[in-house]
Parts: structure tokens; C-alpha cells; sequence
């Protein structure tokens, strides 16, 4: 089993509808979570940062995090066909520098 | 406000030859760490490294694999007698201070080798 299981997709959504994406993870040691998007053939660019359950919204991006369940979701409104782009998820231990992350969701946003 | 930068960003190599990859931090950056990232894979860790420092090497290779961080210039990685299983993209990460006080990783736009 994968530290961190994350659907890949791909996703395929009309211009402006909600896109939610997620993942769970196996570790109960980890205690931050990150969003990253990458775009085709570009470096992962942070998105969203949180460190506690719960949500945290930036602009028309919600993270979620429950780490009761294991489980963290990232929400996009409005979506914009800008969005389309493959999002990865990561966490990281308290006091650790190894990110572990999934594979990644390929999220296409028709316009 | 030069961000992570990385070259080359492509490189064909042939087996049997080697690869080394330059990552230079965003200013005033002195923690690096190494990714690799394979196809329908998430990004994996390879090394950590501060200046003239190994921290952690536990995601390498223990052969052909080697990285430094030296007092002057680039990061390199450098990969020896390259096997197809090398290909991937390989991404260079940067932080101000190391990753378990500020959590934030800017990311290169990676270096995708390409072993013929």
C-alpha cells in the first residue's frame, strides 16, 4: 500500500463548475499538507498550505484537511480552463523535510 | 526574484554514459533537496543538502548516484553509467531555512533526462 493514494484521473470538467480533488495517506505521523499544481512540462508550484484539520480558503481554492479519517481534499470554484493542470498532493511529519506525495490528478477544464 | 533554476532542462544520454544536473537555489536559499519524479509516479526524495553538507541521502541510489551542494556555485547531481531506468524528470527544490521550520518548497522547472 502507497503512503499516499491519490486518484489520477484524468478529470474532465465544463468551465466553471466545482472540481474536487483528494487524497488519504497511511502515516498518522504526518502533520502538514500541501497542494502543488504542475503544469505540462513546469516544476511544482505550491498552492495551499495547511497544518491542522479543518479548512482553509485562498481566493476560489478551499483546502480540507481530516485527519481523523486521513483524508485531505482541495476544492477550485469558478474553474477556469487556466486550471487545467495536474495537482499533487504532499505531507510532511512534524519536524521532517521528506515531502511524500501522490501521484497525481490530471484535471482538465473544457472551456 | 529569479526563482529555482535548473540545466539542462532536457538531456539525452546513451547508456553507459553519465548525467549531471546543476540546480542553482533561489537567493538566499541554502537548503536544497532533489526530487525524482517518474512517469505516473508522484515525486520521490533522493537527498537533502545544505552547503558543502550531505544532510540526507537516503533516497539515492547507493551507486552510480552522487549529489553536492558546494561552498561556491550550483548543486549538481550527478548520475554515473546511466541505465534506462534513469529516465525521469528530475526536480531541484529550495528553502530558507530547512523544510521542518518554514514548510514552504519552491520547486525548479526540473531537468527531464532521457536515457537511449
Amino acid at each position: 500500500q502507497k503512503e499516499v493514494e491519490q486518484d489520477p484521473g484524468p478529470l474532465s470538467v465544463p468551465e466553471g463548475a466545482i472540481v474536487s480533488l483528494n487524497c488519504t495517506y497511511s502515516n498518522s505521523a504526518f502533520q502538514y499538507f500541501m497542494w502543488y499544481r504542475q503544469y505540462s512540462r513546469k516544476g511544482p508550484e505550491l498552492l495551499m498550505y495547511t497544518y491542522s484539520s479543518g479548512n482553509k480558503e485562498d481566493g476560489r481554492f478551499t483546502a480540507q484537511v481530516d485527519k481523523s479519517s486521513k483524508y485531505i481534499s482541495l476544492f477550485i470554484r469558478d474553474s477556469q480552463p487556466s486550471d487545467s493542470a495536474t495537482y499533487l498532493c504532499a505531507m510532511i511529519p512534524s519536524r521532517d523535510y521528506k515531502l511524500s506525495f501522490g501521484a497525481g490528478t490530471t484535471v482538465t477544464v473544457r472551456a | 526574484n529569479a526563482g529555482v533554476m535548473q540545466n539542462p532542462r532536457h538531456l539525452v544520454r546513451r547508456r553507459g554514459q553519465e548525467a549531471r544536473l546543476r540546480c542553482s537555489p533561489m537567493k538566499g536559499h541554502s537548503h536544497v533537496y532533489w526530487y525524482r519524479q517518474l512517469p505516473e509516479e508522484g515525486l520521490k526524495f533522493m537527498v537533502y543538502l545544505q552547503k558543502e553538507n550531505i544532510i540526507d541521502e537516503s533516497g539515492m541510489p547507493k551507486e552510480r548516484f552522487s549529489a553536492e551542494f558546494p561552498k561556491e556555485g550550483p548543486s549538481i547531481l550527478r548520475i554515473q553509467q546511466v541505465v534506462r531506468g534513469d529516465s525521469a524528470a528530475y526536480f531541484c527544490a529550495s528553502s530558507p531555512r530547512g523544510l521542518q521550520h518554514t514548510g514552504e518548497l519552491f520547486f525548479g522547472e526540473g531537468s527531464r533526462l532521457t536515457v537511449l
